[in-house]
């Protein structure tokens, strides 16, 4: 089993509508996880990170986080062009490893 | 800013040479991490290093070695390339897992490929 799973899409929205992209792991003893969104061709950028359960805001950007069941959201609300990219979930176990998932590709149509 | 700086951006070598890839960062990491990309397959972890002369292997070690004599520099060897190494490799940093705030820096990366 994978660590972390995310659709791989492609997912397309228009310009203007809410991206939602989801991401589960297998780890319980996860503690940190992050989203990177990857432009084709460039190295992944760090866009959230959560720590605790529940939500964390910045500007468009919404991360969701439920321990519980697992599983880590991102939310883009007012989608843009600029928006289209990969987006990687990651997440940090006890000691120093990343997992990452193998991203969900999102297409925002003009 | 964090800046981890890749010594290539492309990068054509022939089959049976030597490669090596160089990586820095400027953030008194502790952590440093090669993984490669490909499509469909996500990142993947070669090796990594928690401290100077350390290094751990990752999921798919072989035919690849790692050097980390200063803290700074984290060096991926690819021994001797062959075709199914051409790849984009991505270098990253981050600070110890002390909990907050550990994410992974990644350099600009290394599309690397083998003739």
């Amino acid at each position: 089993q994978k660590e972390v799973e995310q659709n791989s899409g492609p997912l397309s929205v228009p310009e203007g509508a809410i991206a939602s992209l989801n991401c589960t792991y297998s780890d319980r003893v996860s503690q940190s996880f992050f989203w990177y969104r990857q432009y084709s061709g460039k190295s992944p950028e760090l866009i959230m990170s959560i720590y605790s359960n529940g939500d964390k805001e910045d500007g468009r950007f919404t991360a969701q986080l439920n321990k519980a069941s697992q599983y880590v959201s991102l939310l883009i609300r007012d989608s843009q062009p600029s928006d289209s990219a990969t987006y990687l979930c990651a997440v940090r176990v006890t000691g120093n490893q990343f997992y990452f998932g193998t991203g969900t590709s999102l297409t925002v149509i003009p | 800013d964090v800046k981890v700086t890749q010594s290539s951006r492309y990068l054509v070598k022939r089959t049976g040479e030597k490669v090596f890839l160089e990586c820095v960062q400027d953030m008194d990491h502790e952590n440093m991490f090669w993984y490669r990309q490909d499509p469909g397959l996500g990142l993947r972890l070669i090796y990594f290093s928690y401290d100077v002369k350390m290094k751990e292997k990752g999921d798919i070690p072989e035919g690849y070695s790692v050097s980390r004599e200063k803290k700074e520099r984290f060096s991926l060897i690819l021994e001797s390339a062959s075709t199914n190494q051409t790849s984009m490799y991505l270098c990253a940093s981050s600070l110890e897992n002390r909990g907050l705030g550990t994410e992974a820096f990644f350099g600009q990366g290394t599309r690397l490929t083998v003739v």
